[in-house]
């Protein structure tokens, strides 16, 4: 089955840029796309089809697809940015969606 | 304003059903896919099933194929997961989510979520 890895945790000071990775083999060759999920709230579209940003979204959110990792970059963090992110693929052998396990990310 | 509004989540024991209800409005219900995800405490998203615009096609995950069912009322503009046999493991909150388009054969973005409805399994 097809597997997202992403790492449990980030961590990073405000005004600096954050790194969420989402890894699988030739996950190049996939759509993703990223959800923020707060604390206490349901998850809300940051990205989609690898690069795009939904209206309401700030400039300073960026993804990227590159064959074994896919990336959604955070510019100048701010606190409001501390949350959850979760990567998305959709499985065109079975039609399945998937998410990666999550990224927690912290800022100090 | 796209909202959701999930209802029918609440404490349940082990073996019986549950029917969750999912209330759409401010967008076109049935030019839409729609899907369930669930969220275990503490734990992170889990899809659990899709059905196409008008119904007839839906999907599972393996974890809940057999004894999850979904559908949909187009003239009411409602979206139903039916759980049967109910397990400890089935707890979490289940959120409603739809669609940017309208099948389930085809790569989904999730562009709207519900708040969700807590499902809890306890003897």
């Amino acid at each position: 089955s097809f597997v997202l890895t992403q790492p449990p945790s980030v961590s990073v000071a405000p005004g600096k840029t954050a790194t969420i990775t989402c890894e699988a083999d030739n996950i190049g060759g996939q759509t993703v796309h990223w959800y923020q999920q707060r604390p206490g709230q349901a998850p809300v579209l940051v990205i989609y089809y690898d690069t795009d940003r939904p209206s309401g979204i700030p400039e300073r959110f960026s993804g990227s697809n590159s064959v074994n990792a896919a990336t959604l970059t955070i510019s100048r963090v701010e606190v409001e940015d501390e949350a959850d992110y979760y990567c998305q693929v959709w499985n065109a052998n079975n039609n399945h969606r998937i998410f990666g396990g999550g990224t927690k990310l912290t800022v100090l | 304003e796209v909202v959701l509004v999930e209802s029918g989540g609440g404490v349940a024991k082990p073996g019986k059903t549950l029917r969750l209800s999912c209330a759409a409005s401010g967008f076109k219900f049935d030019d839409y896919a729609m899907h369930w995800v669930r969220q275990a405490p503490g734990k992170g998203l889990e899809w659990v099933s899709s059905i196409n615009w008008i119904g007839d096609k839906t999907v599972y995950a393996d974890s809940v194929k057999g004894r999850f069912t979904v559908s949909r009322d187009n003239l009411k503009n409602s979206l139903h997961l039916q759980i049967t046999s109910l397990r400890s493991e089935d707890t979490a909150l289940y959120f409603c989510v739809k669609d940017w388009g309208g099948s389930v054969t085809a790569a989904s973005v999730f562009d709207f979520w519900g708040q969700g409805t807590l499902v809890s399994v306890s003897s």
